[in-house]
């Protein structure tokens, strides 16, 4: 069955404390992994695609790396407007449906 | 930038009527989605549609929903007869590609009573 575990469930770091949110997967042949970032009350919004072990991704602060079992977001001097729940999905090669992690919530501090 | 659009934004229903959530995908989309998310827990699927076919759809999405896209621009997940346990945020959303990453909306909140 394919799962995605996301570690840890919660995360508080003081303002420009860099870190790092964990996605671990299995899938039946990944097709690409992607991060959202979601807000109370809000959908989910698209951050990255990964499509294959060694990509990486960029944006601001945020930078996201692929291997053949997880994934990490990194985050580089956080500021309190990065707070938020960051969630992966994976979709496997079979489906078009996004498998999603239980999400990390993040609490940057000023 | 262009938006995925969802309404209502909130619906509050008595258990056993039937409720429609519309959604307005990303005009130059081609693929629709349907997801929702108990509070507390994950993202979960419920259908994908594709050239005005269901393409795929996991087991929450029984006989109970339906999908629509009647006009070409609108997108409706119908919910035939609600049950309490169908409380929760109804997420649309859309995508160029089967493999991109899709574009959500801010979701309606499904609440039954």
């Amino acid at each position: 069955e394919d799962q995605v575990t996301q570690s840890p469930e919660a995360l508080r770091l003081q303002e420009g404390e860099s870190s790092s949110l964990n996605c671990s997967y299995t899938v039946s042949g990944l097709r690409g992994l992607f991060w959202y970032r979601q807000d109370p009350g809000k959908g989910p919004e698209f951050l990255f695609t990964l499509y294959s072990a060694g990509e990486e991704k960029e944006k601001e602060r945020l930078k996201a790396t692929l291997t053949k079992k997880e994934s990490f977001l990194h985050i580089t001097a956080p500021k309190p407007e990065d707070s938020a729940t960051y969630l992966c999905a994976v979709q496997a090669e079979t489906g078009n449906q996004f498998y999603f992690g239980t999400g990390t919530s993040l609490t940057v501090i000023p | 930038e262009p938006e995925v659009t969802q309404t209502p934004s909130h619906q509050v229903t008595q258990m056993g009527q039937e409720v429609i959530l519309r959604c307005v995908p990303i005009s130059n989309h081609l693929y629709f989605y349907w997801y929702r998310q108990i509070l507390g827990q994950k993202v979960e699927f419920l259908v994908s549609f594709y050239n005005n076919e269901i393409s795929e759809k996991s087991e929450i999405f029984d006989d109970q929903f339906s999908v629509e896209r009647p006009d070409g621009s609108n997108f409706t997940l119908k919910i035939r007869s609600t049950k309490l346990e169908d409380s929760a945020m109804y997420f649309c959303a859309s995508s160029a590609e089967s493999n991109y990453g899709y574009t959500f909306g801010s979701g309606t909140r499904l609440t039954v009573v």
